[in-house]
């Protein structure tokens, strides 16, 4: 069964400030992806990183794949509160998208 | 990519009724959708695989008797929630994948039941 964990679960960070999150999974997987949601809304496509050595950047953050390690990353630069969400990395069996437990992401002044 | 509408978007129901739960691809001719569902603050669970014209693919645990699912058009799913409990209370959330070389999913906005 594929696993995906995701740290920190609960990141609060000031404006301006640099922060990494990452998720590792348990199995071979080339396919990963990050959506943001926000409270009591749907998700959002953020990144979609569909090879080892993918980087995929889109304003102040960055998503990476390293699929020999089983590890993504999302970089955040720069912090700003518009960027206070949950974050959820995503992994693709094959079958379906397992996704990971969640960060969320205060963003304080 | 691709639009996913979910109707209602909150619904609040007594225990013992049951509640149909629509989503509808509208631009993009969806032979597969996904059923998710997220308690508060939790991730997200895939509940079933809905196939067009066919029967719906359940996970594990979950009761295929009490969470109907019917895809009979290429842009629409529905999920039944039958004699809904509190504990069915949570937020559903239907995605359908158009990159078929991407695997990225595209939501539906969820709808929220609440069962009293």
């Amino acid at each position: 069964e594929l696993k995906v964990e995701q740290n920190p679960l609960f990141l609060s960070m000031q404006e301006g400030k640099n922060y990494t999150i990452y998720c590792n999974y348990s199995t071979t997987s080339d396919r990963l992806y990050w959506y943001r949601q926000d409270p009591g809304k749907s998700l959002e496509s953020l990144f979609v990183l569909l090879s080892n050595g993918a980087v995929k950047q889109e304003g102040r953050l960055m998503a990476s794949l390293d699929t020999k390690a089983r590890l993504s990353t999302l970089h955040i630069t720069a912090a700003v509160h518009d960027l206070s969400a949950t974050y959820f990395c995503a992994v693709d069996s094959g079958y379906a998208l397992n996704f990971g437990k969640g960060t969320s992401l205060l963003v304080t002044p | 990519g691709a639009v996913v509408s979910q109707h209602p978007s909150w619904v609040i129901c007594k225990s013992g009724t049951s509640v149909k739960i629509e989503c509808r691809s509208l631009d993009f001719q969806a032979t597969t959708m996904f059923w998710y569902r997220q308690f508060p603050k939790q991730s997200l669970m895939l509940m079933a695989t809905s196939n067009e014209g066919s029967k719906a693919t359940y996970e594990q645990g979950v009761e295929k008797d009490k969470f109907l699912i019917n895809h009979a058009s290429l842009t629409l799913s529905t999920l039944t929630v039958t004699s809904a409990h509190p504990e069915d209370s949570s937020f559903y959330i239907c995605s359908v994948s158009q990159g078929a070389n991407t695997g990225e999913l595209f939501f539906g906005e969820g709808s929220r039941l609440t069962v009293l």
